[in-house]
C-alpha cells in the first residue's frame, strides 16, 4: 500500500497570502500528479511531475518533486478565492490518493 | 468533446437496498475507474475496468461490484447497504491504462438512511 499523507489537512487564508501545501510517503514514486477538487466537482489534474527534484510552474502554482520522489510540495503564490478547492495528490497508479488539503482563501 | 458523465447525481437508499450507478467514459477512452469519497476517508480507489475486464481492485467488500460494457461503459453496484456507504462516488476515465491524467465525473452522491 502506497500511503499518501498530505498536510496541513485544512487551510484558511487570506486572499493575497502565500502558502504551501506537502505531500509525503515512504514508498518511491515514479511519477505523481496534483489534482484539484472544487466544490460539486470531481478532481482535474494540475500537473504530473516525473523526475526527482524536478519543478513546474502554473501561473501561481509552483509543484516540486522530491529528489529521493517520495515526497513533493505545492506552493502557492498571492491566492486567489478561485484557487479554493481540495488539492489531492496521487501516486502513478492512481489508485492511491493522498489524503487531501482543504484550502479556503477569504477575500 | 463531452466530458465524464455520472447518472444518477444524487439518490436516497435505506439500509439493506441495493445501488446502481452508472458512468460513460469520455469518447475513446477504454480505462474506467471507480471512487468512493467521504469526509473521513479521502478518496479511495474501489476497482478499475479496461476492455471489459477488471484489472485492479481497492480494499472494499464484495459488496461493491462493477462491471464494463463493450462501449466503455461501467456500472457499479452496491448490495445490502449500510449507513457507512453514504458517500460521493465518482467514476473516472482515461485514453489506457497506467500513469495518464484522469477525467472524472462530478460523481453520485448516495445518502443511505
Amino acid at each position: 500500500t502506497q500511503l499518501l499523507e498530505q498536510s496541513p489537512q485544512f487551510l484558511s487564508i487570506q486572499e493575497g497570502e502565500n502558502l504551501t501545501v506537502y505531500c509525503n510517503s515512504s514508498s518511491v514514486f515514479s511519477s505523481l500528479q496534483w489534482y484539484r477538487q472544487e466544490p460539486g466537482e470531481g478532481p482535474v489534474l494540475l500537473v504530473t511531475v516525473v523526475t526527482g527534484g524536478e519543478v513546474k510552474k502554473l501561473k501561481r502554482l509552483t509543484f516540486q518533486f522530491g529528489d529521493a520522489r517520495k515526497d513533493s510540495s505545492l506552493h502557492i503564490t498571492a491566492a486567489q478565492p478561485g484557487d479554493t478547492g481540495l488539492y489531492l495528490c496521487a501516486g502513478e497508479t492512481q489508485f492511491y490518493f493522498g489524503t487531501g488539503t482543504s484550502l479556503t482563501v477569504i477575500p | 468533446k463531452a466530458g465524464v458523465t455520472q447518472t444518477p447525481r444524487y439518490l436516497i437508499k435505506t439500509r439493506g437496498q441495493q445501488v446502481t450507478l452508472s458512468c460513460s467514459p469520455i469518447s475513446g477512452h477504454r480505462s474506467v475507474s471507480w471512487y468512493q469519497q467521504t469526509p473521513g476517508q479521502g478518496l479511495q480507489f474501489l476497482f478499475e475496468y479496461f476492455s471489459e475486464t477488471q484489472r485492479n481492485k481497492g480494499n472494499f467488500p464484495g459488496r461493491f461490484s462493477g462491471r464494463q460494457f463493450s462501449n466503455s461503459r461501467s456500472e457499479m453496484n452496491v448490495s445490502t447497504l449500510e449507513l457507512g456507504d453514504s458517500a460521493l462516488y465518482l467514476c473516472a476515465s482515461s485514453l489506457s491504462r497506467g500513469p495518464g491524467e484522469l477525467f472524472f465525473g462530478e460523481g453520485s452522491r448516495l445518502t443511505v438512511l
